[in-house]
């Protein structure tokens, strides 16, 4: 079993749509959870971190359960600039490795 | 800050020659990692130091796969032999010490072609 797993998708929106995915992870010692993004042919940059009570960043929203062992994303209002694909990440404290989903693909259209 | 550089962007040989993929990492992080990128396994860690020590290597397919980090602003990746399963985006990444939320930069990458 992977030890991080995603939909590859792709979904795809409208603009201004709400859309939300999910990754599951396997290790339940698992301590850092991030969501990163990449665009096509680029590098995977951080988009934001995952905290156990759940955060926000703008349009964005993360959420974490533990007791089930996934993280989710969700992004309102939906630009053409979010079409990416976003990897979840998990890492465990003891050490620095992070485990990457195999991403989600999103595709907003005009 | 001008970020994790790596070098060179695109790569192409032949089966069997060497391969030298270099990366400086950004000024200051204590943590350099090795990734390849590929459609079939995603990003897989293939080595990670911490202070110019290598950690864990794990990842490192086999034994035609080495790295170095001879100082905290150099490090290099050399498949000798390579061959054509090599062919992937190679990213070196870096992070500073000792924050468990700490992200990775990621460089550009170096897309690797072997025929």
């Amino acid at each position: 079993r992977k030890e991080v797993e995603q939909d590859p998708g792709p979904f795809n929106v409208p603009e201004g749509a709400t859309v939300a995915f999910n990754c599951t992870y396997s290790n339940s010692a698992s301590q850092s959870f991030f969501w990163y993004r990449q665009d096509c042919r680029k590098e995977p940059k951080l988009l934001m971190s995952v905290y156990s009570s759940g955060n926000e960043d703008g349009r964005f929203t993360a959420q974490l359960n533990r007791a089930s062992q996934y993280i989710s994303l969700l992004i309102r209002d939906s630009k053409l600039s979010d079409s990416a694909t976003y990897l979840c990440v998990v890492s465990r404290s003891n050490d620095y490795k992070l485990s990457f989903g195999a991403g989600t693909t999103v595709t907003v259209r005009a | 800050d001008a970020g994790v550089i790596q070098s060179p962007r695109h790569e192409v040989t032949e089966m069997g020659q060497e391969v030298t993929l270099r990366c400086k990492p950004i000024s200051g992080h204590d943590y350099l990692f090795w990734y390849r990128q590929t459609m079939m396994r995603g990003l897989e860690l293939l080595i990670y130091f911490n202070n110019n020590v290598p950690i864990d290597d794990s990842g490192m397919p086999e034994d035609r796969f080495s790295a170095k980090m001879p100082n905290a602003s150099f490090s290099t990746l050399k498949i000798q032999p390579s061959e054509p399963r090599d062919s992937a985006v190679y990213f070196c990444a870096s992070s500073s010490h000792g924050q468990a939320n700490s992200p990775l930069h990621f460089g550009n990458g170096t897309r690797l072609t072997v025929t």
